[in-house]
């Protein structure tokens, strides 16, 4: 099926820790692959990127990471800080001008 | 340059009626989606608009339509509101390629009574 999943629906970390969010697909035509952040109230936001022939990127203080060979997302957050609590959306886009989106993790920063 | 803004953020309705949202794109983009966004279902598409043409739907029932300005300008409309279409409707707008990145302004609150 066509579908982009989350493993965990949350995620509470240490302020200071670093964050691993994943999420698994199942679509092997998909094009690329997209992180939002969605804060309370908000839409989502684009955080990061990464086409279909790239295993790594990296921004600052994300870094994600593509395993086309079991088709597996991550988003890396280094250093996790209060403003990074927020619900987390992988999307993918086959390159037919929709993104589809996982259910979201929600992350959750402690002091 | 300004982000992609919606109108009006919040509106409450009642079932039967119908409503008209109002997405203006970032400035050079062309290219404009919905999506709706509900705690049940998560974010769905609706459709997409590039050049005042949908390109793309979403499996959504008809009286969920839209349209597109040559402004770029969008707005999409749903008739005969059900208590189910309380959700939070977001636009996104891009440079029109197929994978270009899209930008979501900060969504419609729409609450059917």
């Amino acid at each position: 099926g066509e579908s982009v999943g989350l493993h965990l629906p949350t995620l509470s970390v240490q302020e200071g820790d670093n964050s691993i969010i994943n999420c698994a697909y199942s679509n092997s035509a998909s094009d690329y692959f997209i992180w939002y952040k969605q804060e309370s109230g908000k839409g989502p936001q684009f955080i990061i990127d990464i086409r279909s022939n790239m295993d790594k990127r990296q921004g600052q203080r994300v870094t994600v990471l593509l395993n086309k060979t079991v088709k597996h997302l991550s988003l890396q957050i280094a250093a996790t800080q209060p403003g990074d609590s927020a619900v987390y959306f992988c999307a993918e886009n086959k390159g037919d001008y929709k993104l589809s989106f996982g259910a979201g993790t929600t992350v959750t920063v402690r002091a | 340059k300004a982000g992609v803004t919606q109108t009006p953020r919040y509106l409450i309705k009642t079932r039967g009626q119908q409503v008209t949202l109002s997405c203006s794109p970032i400035s050079g983009h062309r290219s404009v989606s919905w999506y709706q966004q509900t705690p049940g279902q998560g974010l769905q598409f609706l459709f997409e608009y590039f050049s005042e043409t949908q390109r793309n739907k979403g499996n959504f029932p008809g009286r969920f339509s839209g349209r597109q300005f040559s402004n770029s300008r969008s707005e999409m409309n749903v008739s005969t509101l059900e208590l189910g279409d309380s959700a939070l409707y977001l636009c996104a707008s891009s440079l029109g390629g197929p994978s270009d990145t899209q930008y979501f302004g900060p969504g419609t609150r729409l609450t059917v009574l």
